[in-house]
């Protein structure tokens, strides 16, 4: 089964709309930790965020914000005023608390391709 | 600049041949880790190493090795067993092989077997 689901597989938006990214995920454990990653064409993946899961408050970087709700399993991700430059894939990964052999291991969902338009 | 390493970007091979594909970091981690990505496709895990001289498999192991002699270098191996090795492949690294550490990417190598 998937543990982290990106249901939108393209989104595209014109420049200055926001743009919402969707992320859910799946865990038993009740230590845990949510990423995002930004893959920009080039193909290198940048890390945007970490966030634990005993830390439900929103964070705002910019124009980046992050929705983590554990009651839905959602960790959603927010552009304010999106521009050219944010077009790339994102993806959402889950790591699951320290346990043996699932040290260190990302999962990641399918990705989200944005692409904004001028 | 301290960072990951990979070369090189593009690599063509013809089938029945193995190839290797490097990969280097100068940020003192410990942990690395090798992923596939294809079209349409998450990364998906083949092959992590949380020290020198030990590494596990991920969820796609077969047809790939690795090893880890220096703990700045994790080369993985694309054997003629893999039944389909055209991919993009990402390297990356964590300071530590904890599941609280953000992992470093490098810029990949995309390898087209014919």
């Amino acid at each position: 089964a998937q543990k982290v689901t990106q249901a939108q597989t393209e989104i595209s938006v014109v420049e200055k709309e926001d743009v919402t990214l969707d992320c859910v995920y799946e865990t038993r454990d009740t230590t845990y930790y949510l990423f995002w990653y930004k893959q920009p064409p080039s193909g290198e993946l940048v890390f945007l965020i970490r966030r634990n899961s005993f830390d439900e408050q929103n964070e705002i970087s910019g124009r980046y914000s992050w929705n983590f709700q554990k009651s839905t399993s959602s960790f959603n991700f927010t552009i304010t005023a999106s521009q050219v430059v944010d077009s790339a894939v994102y993806f959402c990964a889950l790591s699951e608390g320290d346990r043996g052999s699932t040290l260190g291991r990302l999962y990641f969902g399918r990705g989200t391709q944005l692409t904004v338009w001028p | 600049d301290g960072g990951i390493t990979q070369s090189p970007k593009y690599l063509f091979r013809k089938e029945g041949q193995n190839v290797t594909l490097s990969c280097e970091q100068n940020l003192n981690h410990d942990a690395m880790y090798w992923y596939r990505q294809d079209p349409g496709q998450g990364l998906r895990l083949i092959y992590y190493s949380q020290i020198v001289n030990d590494f596990q498999k991920g969820d796609i192991a077969e047809g790939y090795s690795v090893s880890r002699e220096k703990k700045e270098s994790f080369p993985l191996t694309v054997t003629s067993a893999q039944k389909n090795p055209t991919a993009f492949y990402l390297c990356a690294s964590s300071i530590a092989s904890g599941n609280s550490y953000e992992q470093y990417f490098g810029p990949g190598t995309r390898l087209t077997v014919t």
